[in-house]
This record gives structure tokens, sequence and C-alpha cells, in this order.
């Protein structure tokens, strides 16, 4: 059974810094691309950060760029997101999830598509003095 | 990066009624569109992908289509667990986006 269990969320003050976990289960890693994506109380979802399931490539977006660093340890099956330099407009729920994919094929070219098709329960990041 | 507008952002419907929610990108993402469900506190749940992939166990009363910029969810026949708030998203960058969201609630 796939599962996804973040850690690492709490209080912190502005400018701090902090490291998620996102503890993963029923699968490895090198085989999936794995996204950050957060939500703020009250409002939307936002994607934060990916890495690419040979670990090579990783992904920002502008918001967190030169702040937050993704990076995965597959030995320990485990997804981190180091955030630095924090504002209280990082304050959110921070929910990993596993980049599933279809492949569709059509006239000799090959098409994949991704989504998110197992998300973890998330951690709460609070921003405050 | 591509926005992905979501219309309207909440409606009201009844038990039994269709219900369509529409998805606009800023720029052609031909079908790389997902829609997700999600209830307070809860993670998100994939319901489509591919703009009109059933995924698996969700039920056939949830349908997508589009291509390109627009795109719709639509509902056929709603019921009490379907009242919570949608989302799509595009994976069509690497930068990936979500619409605004789109709550349904109870008439």
């Amino acid at each position: 059974e796939v599962q996804l269990v973040e850690s690492g969320g709490g209080l912190v003050q502005p400018g701090g810094s902090l490291r998620l976990s996102c503890a993963a289960s029923g699968f490895s890693l090198s085989n999936y691309a794995m996204h950050w994506v957060r939500q703020a109380p009250g409002r939307g979802l936002e994607f934060v950060s990916a890495i690419t399931s040979d670990g090579g490539t990783t992904f920002y977006a502008d918001s967190v760029k030169g702040r937050f660093t993704i990076s995965r340890d597959t030995s320990k099956t485990t997804l981190y997101l180091q955030m630095g330099s924090l504002r209280t407009e990082d304050m959110a729920v921070y929910f990993c999830a596993r980049e599933g994919s279809y492949k569709y094929e059509s006239s000799g070219y090959s098409y994949t598509f991704g989504f998110f098709d197992y998300w973890g329960q998330g951690t709460l990041v609070t921003v405050s003095s | 990066d591509i926005q992905m507008t979501q219309s309207p952002s909440s409606l009201s419907a009844s038990v039994g009624d269709r219900v369509t929610i529409t998805c606009r990108a800023s720029q052609s993402i031909s079908t790389y569109l997902n829609w997700y469900q999600q209830t307070p506190m809860k993670a998100p749940k994939l319901l489509i992908y591919a703009a009109s992939r059933l995924q698996s166990g969700v039920p056939s009363r949830f349908t997508g289509s589009g291509s390109g910029t627009d795109f719709t969810l639509t509902i056929s026949s709603l019921q009490p667990a379907d009242f919570a708030t949608y989302y799509c998203h595009q994976s069509y960058s690497s930068t990936h986006t979500f619409g605004g969201g789109t709550k349904v609630e109870i008439k």
C-alpha cells in the first residue's frame, strides 16, 4: 500500500528555517517524480517544488526560489523540503504528493501525462513572531 | 507560469443536480489537465487525469472534457458526498499550477 507521511512542521519565527520530511512507503522514490504542494489557511492549492524521478532536476515556484530546497534520500525513502528565510506568507499546510503518469501513443508519438495520485495528510507550518 | 482560472468560485446546488465547473488555461496545455476533490482538513483526491480519464474507484457521475485552453468537470447527479471544493491542475509545464478552486455547497 502506498503511503506518504509528512512531518517537521511547527511554529517558526519570520526569517527562520525548517525542514519538512515526507516518508514514503509502498513504492520507490527512484521511480516517481515527487512534489511539495501547500495550502494557506482558507486558500487554494499552490505548487511549491518538484524533483524528477532520477533526482537530477528540481523545480520551484517563483515565490520560494532561492529560499527552499527539495531533496530526497532514496535509501531512507524520504523526501525533504528545506525551507529558509521564512515569511508570514509561507504559513500553510504542506503536502507531499507522488506524480503518477499515464502514457499515450498516437501516430508514432508518445505522450506522458502527469497527475498527483497519492498525497500525504499534510504538515502545518506556522510563521509568526 | 501558466495561469489556471476556474469558474465559478462557488456554487450552490441540490442533491440530484447536474453541476459543471470550468477551467481555463492562459495558454494551450493540450490535455495535461487534472481534477481533484478536497473536503475540509483532508488531502485532495484525484478524480480525472489527462482531461477526461476517470481515476480508478471514482464514480462514473464525474466526467471531464476539453483540450487546449478550456476544460470542464461535470457531475451528472450531485450526491451528498460531492459537496466539496474542486481544483483543476495543469501538468503541461514543469512548474505545475492549480486553479483557484470551486466550492460546491448545499442549496
